[in-house]
C-alpha cells in the first residue's frame, strides 16, 4: 500500500542543523517532494529530488534520498526562527497520478 | 506571482447544509485538487481533476462531489454536511506534463459543521 511516515515534532536550537526524516513504501516513485507550511497558510514547495539522485542541494536545503530503505531527509542548515513551521514529505504515485503526503514534522525553533 | 484562492477562510454550518467550496487558480493549470487537512493524518486527497469536466475520485471523496466548468475553477461540494466534515480544506493546482506534483496551494478553508 502507500504510505508515508514521518516523526511528528522536532525541536532545534536557533544556528543548528535541522533533519526531517520521512520512510515511503511505494518503490515506483518517481519525485518526492518536501513542502512547508507556515501557521495559517496552505503549503508550499520547498524542494524535490527525482528517484534516481541520492541527494540535491539548494541553499540552506539538502535533501538526502536512500532508495534502498526507502528512506528520504530534508537538513536545514543554520535554522532560524523564521523555519518554524510544518514540513511534509510526498511521494508521488504512478498509479492513479497522484501525491501522498506524510502527516507532517512539527518544527520548533528556539532563539 | 502565481495564486490560488479559496472563496473562504473561516465557515461556520449546520448538519444538513449544502457546502460549497470555491477555488480559482489564475496560473493555467491543467490539475486541480482538494485535500482535508486534519491533525496528525496530514493531507488526504479528496478529489482531483486533470482537465475542465474532469474528475477523479481520491482517497476519501464520501460525501463529497466537485466541479469544473472552466479550467481556472475547481468547487468542491458537500451535499448534505456532517460533523465529521469538520476540517481544513485545501485546494491546490499544478501544471501538466508530468509535474503533477509541483502543488502550488491556497490558504485554505477552515469548515466548522455544527
Amino acid at each position: 500500500g502507500e504510505d508515508v511516515e514521518q516523526s511528528l515534532f522536532l525541536s532545534v536550537r536557533e544556528g543548528d542543523s535541522s533533519v526531517i526524516n520521512c520512510t515511503y513504501t511505494d518503490s515506483s516513485s518517481t519525485y518526492l517532494y518536501w513542502y512547508k507550511q507556515e501557521p495559517g497558510a496552505g503549503l508550499q514547495l520547498l524542494t524535490y529530488i527525482f528517484s534516481n539522485m541520492d541527494m540535491k542541494q539548494d541553499q540552506r536545503l539538502t535533501v538526502l534520498l536512500n532508495k534502498k530503505d526507502k528512506h528520504l531527509s530534508l537538513r536545514i542548515a543554520d535554522t532560524q526562527t523564521g523555519d518554524s513551521a510544518i514540513y511534509f514529505c510526498a511521494e508521488s504515485i504512478l498509479r492513479g497520478n497522484k501525491l501522498v503526503f506524510g502527516a507532517g514534522t512539527i518544527l520548533r525553533v528556539k532563539s | 506571482d502565481v495564486k490560488v484562492t479559496q472563496s473562504s477562510r473561516y465557515l461556520v454550518k449546520r448538519t444538513g447544509e449544502k457546502v460549497f467550496l470555491e477555488c480559482v487558480q489564475d496560473m493555467d493549470h491543467e490539475n486541480m485538487f482538494w485535500y482535508r487537512q486534519d491533525p496528525g493524518l496530514g493531507l488526504r486527497l479528496i478529489y482531483f481533476s486533470y482537465d475542465v469536466k474532469m474528475k477523479e475520485k481520491g482517497d476519501i471523496p464520501e460525501g463529497y462531489s466537485v466541479s469544473r466548468e472552466k479550467k481556472e475553477r475547481f468547487s468542491l461540494i458537500l451535499e448534505s454536511a456532517s460533523t465529521n466534515q469538520t476540517s481544513m480544506y485545501l485546494c491546490a493546482s499544478s501544471p501538466g506534463g508530468g509535474r503533477l506534483g509541483e502543488q502550488y496551494f491556497g490558504p485554505g478553508t477552515r469548515l466548522t459543521v455544527t
